[in-house]
This record gives structure tokens, sequence and C-alpha cells, in this order.
């Protein structure tokens, strides 16, 4: 089955860890891209990467860093930089018509 | 500077019966509108798109409408069903980039009741 896989699916950050949220997708697509979602609010792009070894900020990228080293994997790892890390994270690619969006399961960062 | 808004957080709709939700947007330059889907725990899913060139399109029990000068859209679901029940994003893309960059409401929860 085709599809875009997030792991884990809730994750537990320390103060002053940083953690990496798995994004995996196997569409062959191009473009990947990391949101946060904060209750009552939209999605807000942190980072994108519209093909392998580049990426660009979003409007939210601070405290985060991305890896694009493998057309299908676009990890995010969230640093002790980020102060308010507790969000929905939801990862997503695109193909051709990049506005069309897949998204994967979401992963729930939470801070002990 | 919210650009795209969604002013109802919810909303309730009997069976059968007609939903609209609605989307406003202020920046000028965005010319193409997409609606997303999302249950609990899961990611957002594509429903439905518009072009700035249209002012209609249709899919199914789906359909979307624009209003380019007064910045509005709508979604109607017709005839509404209980597992329609989910949040729904509206977005916009354009303003002069190309590399999918979306732009989302803040969500409307659609409670279809039986």
């Amino acid at each position: 089955d085709g599809g875009i896989t997030q792991s884990p699916k809730y994750l537990f950050r320390k103060e002053g860890q940083n953690v990496t949220l798995s994004c995996e997708q196997n569409l062959n697509h191009d473009a990947m891209y990391w949101y946060r979602q904060d209750p009552g609010q939209g999605l807000r792009l942190i980072y994108y990467s519209q093909i392998v070894n580049d990426f660009q900020k979003g409007d939210i990228a601070e405290g985060y860093s991305v890896s694009r080293e493998k057309k299908e994997s676009f990890p995010l790892t969230v640093t002790s930089a980020q102060k308010n890390p507790t969000a929905f994270y939801l990862c997503a690619s695109a193909g051709t018509y990049k506005e069309t969006q897949y998204f994967g399961p979401g992963t729930r960062l939470l801070v002990l | 500077d919210q650009q795209v808004k969604q002013n109802s957080p919810s909303l309730s709709v009997q069976e059968g019966r007609i939903s609209i939700l609605n989307c406003d947007y202020t920046n000028s330059m965005f010319d193409y509108f997409l609606w997303y889907k999302k249950y609990p725990a899961e990611g957002p899913t594509f429903l439905i798109s518009i072009s700035s060139i249209k002012d209609k399109n249709e899919d199914g029990r789906f359909t979307v409408f624009l209003n380019k000068s007064a910045k509005h859209l709508s979604l109607h679901i017709v005839p509404s069903q209980p597992g329609d029940s989910a949040v729904y994003f509206c977005a916009a893309s354009g303003g002069g980039t190309s590399y999918g960059k979306l732009t989302f409401g803040q969500g409307t929860i659609l409670t279809v009741h039986p």
C-alpha cells in the first residue's frame, strides 16, 4: 500500500532533550513538508523540502531542524531551543500538484 | 496576521440536511483553494479544490464556491451524513510561491446527527 507513515504516535520529551520524529513515504513524491498543529489553530509550516538534499524554512522553523538524505524520508528534530514543543506534528508529501498534499497520521509530542 | 479564517469553530447539522462551511481570506494573491477533512488523531485528507479562475467546483456530495470579490469560499455538503463528522480545514495557496505552501484556517468541527 502506498502511503505516508509517521512514528512514533506519541513522544515524550524531557527538558533540554532533542527528539526526532520520523516521516517516511513510498508515494515517490519529491516534495515533503512538516506542519505543527496547536489546539484551535490551523496547521503551520515548519520546514519543507522540494528535492533530496535540499530543504527550506517555513513560517515557524525556529527550534527545529530537518534532513533530506533520501527521497522517502524527512525526519524532524525538535531541539531544546524549541521552548513550546507540545503539539501535534504532521508530515505531508506531494507529487506534481504540490498543493494536493498527502498527510501522515501525525505524532503527538508531550513535554515531561 | 491570520490570512485564512474560519470564523465558525463548530457546526451541527441533522443527517440529510445541507452543511455549509465558510472560509474568508485576506491575501488577494491566493489563487488556489482547498478543503481538507480531518478525523481525530489522523492526518488531514484532501477533499476538494478550486482554482481562482472558477467560481464553483463539484465532486459528488461536495461543492466548493468561490467569491473572489468578497474573498470568501464555502463548502457545501449535500446530503450530510454522520460519517462526514470531522474537522474541516480550508487552505489557500499562491502569492508567488511554487513549492506548495499552504496557509490553513483554524478549522471547523462539523457534527452530523443521525
